[in-house]
């Protein structure tokens, strides 16, 4: 079952613009990761936040995870043509350390 | 660095073949997952094994099996193609994070 669904699920912006990306989750997680996919290609891990952090930065991301409200943000700062891709956030629950649940993704353009 | 292969990248079958699509990683990972990708649905976890020889279902597990007889190597099968299996396969291997492979575009006809 799909548990992070993201918001918007398309964006276009311009280069050196931020995009701010967003994603909701159901259940209970140990934590939350971000990823991302070029046109055609697998998925590349970004950034993994923790259940009990609030912030996290690396390089021009930065993600927030707020559990009470279950749910994400990432942020892409000073945006270039070469971020252009698919981003999805996963979830890794509670109850079931195996799997990664995966949302819909959000597609960013950035226009040069 | 953690490397992830699938072994087709694009892949043209017929219906009613039995499709063999192989995934080898090279980090002695215990963790390994197929995933199909299809447009609006996101990545669905079809099967994933947690050590040699062992394995379990994911989310949609119907029409596919797994073999998993060395740790690297973690294959997907198709027992019967069908259409409706036309998809974007994606492998993984460990577990936080994961580490993909580039994917193998499987289209039945």
């Amino acid at each position: 079952s799909q548990q992070g669904e993201e918001d918007p699920q398309a964006l276009s912006i311009q280069e050196g613009e931020n995009a701010t990306m967003n994603c909701s989750y159901k259940t209970s997680i140990n934590n939350l990761q971000w990823y991302r996919q070029n046109s055609g290609r697998g998925l590349v891990h970004l950034i993994l936040i923790r259940s009990n952090e609030r912030e996290k930065h690396s390089g021009r991301l930065r993600v927030t995870l707020d559990t009470s409200k279950k749910s994400s943000s990432l942020l892409i700062t000073a945006s270039r043509a070469a971020d252009t891709a698919s981003y999805f956030c996963a979830t890794d629950e509670v109850d079931s350390s195996y799997k990664l649940i995966f949302g819909s993704g959000t597609r960013l353009l950035v226009r040069p | 660095d953690v490397k992830v292969t699938q072994s087709s990248r694009y892949l043209v079958k017929r219906t009613g073949e039995k499709v063999f699509l192989e995934c080898v990683q090279d980090m002695d990972h215990e963790n390994m997952f197929w995933y199909r990708q299809d447009p609006g649905l996101g990545l669905r976890l079809i099967y994933f094994s947690y050590d040699v020889k062992m394995k379990e279902k994911g989310d949609i597990p119907e029409g596919y099996s797994v073999s998993r007889e060395k740790k690297e190597r973690f294959s997907l099968i198709l027992e019967s193609a069908s259409t409706n299996q036309t998809s974007m396969y994606l492998c993984a291997s460990s577990q936080r994070p994961q580490h993909f492979g580039d994917g193998t575009r499987l289209s039945i006809l």
